[in-house]
Order: structure tokens, then C-alpha cells, then sequence
């Protein structure tokens, strides 16, 4: 168990729908990360939060949107669903030393989009 | 522009046997460099690390060879168990700026058969 929790498991949606994804990182850490998992992409960095502030953006979609709250928690909001947003997206956290960026993954959402 | 490159994809290995994963990365301002391993419904977890001040890093039964001026660093996993049948990847990121995302490589899928 790496600390990361991460809800819900499962989320099954249809075409066009908002969904939200939740995490919550280990205790201590201050970084979020939002990954995305496919089988033809791999995992793919989405965006990177930092004590509440957006740090980085990676390959996220204009229909994505993330942020994260005052208790170091983390959303990840999904709209205007398509097929090809289905997948398993997974957050991580760190403590982000700077020497070391030791990355903890969550459990993971996988998302079905019908 | 695939910026990890991993291979092989699949590796089937009798137990007891040593496997060998390997990555090339092209960014030479890639300065951590962890594994992680996977099974399936799990997220990553990381397995072991190295930075490029060492070329060798030793955790167990897992060691992790690093040749800097090829841009190449490889797994291996000895005395190979049916428990370390997973799907293990390798990343890379750097230290510096504000961007530590994780870069990884497509997977290899190792079974290790009793």
C-alpha cells in the first residue's frame, strides 16, 4: 500500500458526461500528479500540483482540468466524455526533496466511457 | 517522440533465471531514473531507483546498471520468482526547473515460469 488513495475504483459514463476523480496523497507530500494509463499511450503525464499550485502541464486535453484543495487533495475533472477518454488514470504524490523525486502511485480510477 | 525507449516488450523467464530489461533514454538532461512494477488492477509501484553519479545501484535480488555516455540503464532482476511476474517500466526525470514528471517507457510484460 503506498499511501495514495484514490475514488472512485470504477466509473463507467457515457459519451458527453463530466465525471470527477479524486485523490488524496500520502501523508506529508505536498506533490500531486495526474497520470494517464492506455493501452496504445502508455502512462502519460497529465499535470503536476504543488502545494496547491499548478506546476506543470503534460499532454492534458483542454477538456481536462485539475486542482488541488488547501488539505492536499486532488481532483481531476473529465467533461464532454469520448470513447477514447477511456482509460486507467492514476495519481501520485512526493514529497518533492529536489534531489529525489521518489513518485508513489495510487490504486487508480479506471474510466469507461460507453 | 518517445522519449524512453523499452525493451523487450515481453520476457519469459524459467525460475531461477536472471531478466534483463533494458531502456535507452535520448534526453541527457534526465538525471533520476526509477523502475517501477505493476500487476494487473495495481498501480506502479516503485521498485528501485538510481541517479547517474553511480553506475550501479543494488536492492536485493534487483540491481539497476547505468551507463551514462550510452544514455542506457537496464534491470536485472536475479534468482527470477513466479511472484515477480508483472509488467515493470522504466522513467526517467529531471531535478532541475519546475517539471518533475515521469517519462516512461512502454513496458515489459516478464512471466516467470515455474
Amino acid at each position: 500500500d503506498s499511501g495514495v488513495t484514490q475514488t472512485p475504483k470504477h466509473l463507467i459514463t457515457a459519451t458527453g458526461q463530466r465525471v470527477t476523480l479524486r485523490c488524496s496523497p500520502r501523508s506529508g507530500d505536498l506533490s500531486v500528479y495526474w497520470y494517464q494509463q492506455s493501452l496504445d499511450q502508455g502512462l502519460q503525464f497529465l499535470i503536476h500540483y504543488y502545494n496547491g499550485e499548478e506546476r506543470a502541464k503534460g499532454n492534458i486535453l483542454e477538456r481536462f482540468s485539475a486542482q488541488q484543495f488547501p488539505d492536499l487533495h486532488s481532483e481531476l475533472n473529465l467533461s464532454s466524455l469520448e470513447l477514447g477518454d477511456s482509460a486507467l488514470y492514476f495519481c501520485a504524490s512526493s514529497v518533492l526533496s529536489g534531489v529525489y523525486n521518489e513518485q508513489f502511485f495510487g490504486p487508480g480510477t479506471r474510466l469507461t466511457v460507453l | 517522440q518517445q522519449q524512453v525507449k523499452q525493451s523487450p516488450q515481453s520476457l519469459i523467464v524459467q525460475k531461477g533465471g536472471i531478466s534483463i530489461i533494458n531502456c535507452a533514454y535520448e534526453n541527457t538532461a534526465f538525471d533520476y531514473f526509477p523502475w517501477y512494477q505493476q500487476f494487473p488492477g495495481k498501480g506502479p509501484a516503485l521498485l528501485i531507483a538510481i541517479r547517474p553519479d553511480v553506475s550501479e545501484k543494488k536492492e536485493g535480488r534487483f540491481t539497476i546498471s547505468f551507463n551514462k555516455s550510452a544514455k542506457q540503464f537496464s534491470l536485472h532482476i536475479m534468482d527470477s520468482q513466479p511472484g515477480d511476474s508483472a509488467t515493470y517500466f522504466c522513467a526517467a526525470s529531471t531535478s532541475g526547473g519546475s517539471n518533475y514528471k515521469l517519462t516512461f517507457g512502454k513496458g515489459t510484460l516478464l512471466t516467470v515460469n515455474p
